[in-house]
């Protein structure tokens, strides 16, 4: 079946660098991924859809600049938190579209410090 | 755009009871329904879907149903297990595009 795969599965950063997330398509090509925002107990929240070869669209809400998004490939997007705060922590969900389906990645938990 | 309520938002019951999980979606357009397991740490994992032009669909111990009239679609699961204890999501989706999720219900079964 599908599988995408997200590395890494938790990063700690220090408050102003930048973290970078990818999200791989392993055994399928992704023309379009999905990247989620997740706090403690509560639901996934779309950030931006990543489209193979064009620009990212952004959810409203979502600042472009801090959350830069590639999709160069058709297996891999990736997100980089800019200049990540505290607050930037969460948990980052990826997902691919394929066969009317969705896949999503394990996750990556960023703690910034 | 799609606004999806999900109910209850926390769910207990015993080994082997039934447990039901109740999504409603707003946007009469949407065509396909996936429900979604989220273990602690872990990336949700589809346990099972439906589409617009079926009321029902089984997959062992898991069934979802689906009323486009009301606009409302249910996740079923008998015989339920401890290992069943975890976050499950519904989502409503217009196609490729708009997948919106439900709150979360947290189901613990208790052995």
């Amino acid at each position: 079946g599908a599988v995408v795969s997200q590395h890494p599965s938790w990063v700690i950063c220090k408050s102003g660098t930048s973290v970078k997330i990818e999200c791989r398509s392993l055994d399928f090509q992704a023309t379009t991924m999905f990247w989620y925002r997740q706090f403690p107990k509560q639901s996934l929240m779309l950030m931006a859809t990543s489209n193979e070869g064009s620009k990212a669209t952004y959810e409203q809400g979502v600042e472009k600049d801090k959350f830069l998004i590639n999709h160069a490939s058709l297996t891999l997007s990736t997100l980089t938190v800019t200049s990540a705060h505290p607050e930037d922590s969460s948990f980052y969900i990826c997902s691919a579209y394929r066969n009317y389906g969705y896949t999503f990645g394990s996750g990556t938990r960023l703690t910034v410090v | 755009g799609e606004n999806v309520e999900q109910h209850p938002s926390t769910l207990s019951v015993q080994e082997g009871d039934s447990a039901v999980i109740k999504c409603t979606y707003s946007d009469s357009a949407s065509n396909y329904f996936p429900w979604y397991k989220q273990e602690l740490g872990k990336g949700p994992q589809l346990i099972i879907d439906i589409r617009s032009n079926v009321g029902e669909k089984k997959d062992q111990r898991i069934a979802v149903t689906l009323n486009k009239t009301a606009k409302h679609f249910s996740l079923h699961i008998t015989e339920t297990q401890p290992e069943d204890s975890a976050v499950y999501f519904c989502a409503a989706s217009l196609g490729i595009h708009d997948m919106r999720f439900g709150a979360g219900t947290r189901l613990t079964v208790k052995p």
